[in-house]
């Protein structure tokens, strides 16, 4: 099946700091890669909706400016979380959309996720 | 009150059991997905489905549209099956996936 890789897996930083997250399709060219965050024990809650060669799209609630998000290729998208603060620690996670045609296209592929913790 | 729910939320239960996860949910869908969350928090896509059922080795999933709901079905359940099952909605013309808030699995030796 296809394969959405993420990067790091896992991440501590000093509170201040930026942090870049890498997700790729690594078999298929990603038309759509959402972001997710998730706390413990809770469901995953949508960040962002981003497609190739555009702005994305935040959720309510979530600051563009603190998670900067690019999706310069089809297969790259990265999620910068800036100017960390020990309130952003959480676990992270992306997924990866072929394309929009057909029911099947609609499936979405997740990455292994990253946990970042900031001090 | 959530748009897609799940029961139950935790689950214990012997290897070898027959294991049932219930999800039903609320709005208007074009698919309904099942997937599955290991403890180091990576995601599986188990099924996509609209309608009917659909089966992948020990797992089953069956979904009933006019009635909502949808169960995920283990057979001959192992250990290695532990996990948090998730089941998400999404809508016509709406790429988001909606989620529900999953079920626990424990299964003991």
């Amino acid at each position: 099946g296809a394969v959405v890789s993420q990067h790091p897996s896992w991440v501590i930083c000093k509170s201040g700091t930026s942090v870049k997250i890498e997700c790729r399709s690594l078999d298929f060219q990603a038309t759509t890669m959402f972001w997710y965050r998730q706390f413990p024990k809770q469901s995953l809650m949508l960040m962002a909706t981003s497609n190739e060669g555009s702005k994305a799209t935040y959720e309510q609630g979530v600051e563009k400016d603190k998670f900067l998000i690019n999706h310069a290729s089809l297969t790259l998208s990265t999620l910068t979380v800036t100017s960390a603060h020990p309130e952003d620690s959480s676990f992270y996670i992306c997924s990866a959309r072929q394309g929009a045609v057909g029911l099947a296209k609609n499936i979405q592929y997740f990455g292994a996720g990253t946990r970042l913790s900031v001090l | 009150k959530n748009e897609v729910e799940q029961s139950p939320q935790n689950l214990t239960a012997q290897e070898g059991e027959f294991i049932t996860i219930n999800c039903s949910y609320s709005v208007g869908i074009s698919a309904l997905h099942w997937l599955q969350q290991h403890p180091g928090g990576g995601i599986v896509s188990l099924f996509m489905l609209s309608s009917g059922k659909k089966k992948h080795g020990r797992l089953i999933a069956t979904i009933n549209i006019q009635e909502k709901h949808s169960s995920l079905h283990i057979t001959a359940s192992h250990p290695r099956d532990s996990a948090v099952y998730i089941c998400a909605v999404s809508s016509f013309g709406n790429e988001k996936l909606t989620f529900g808030t999953g079920t626990r699995l424990t299964i003991i030796p």
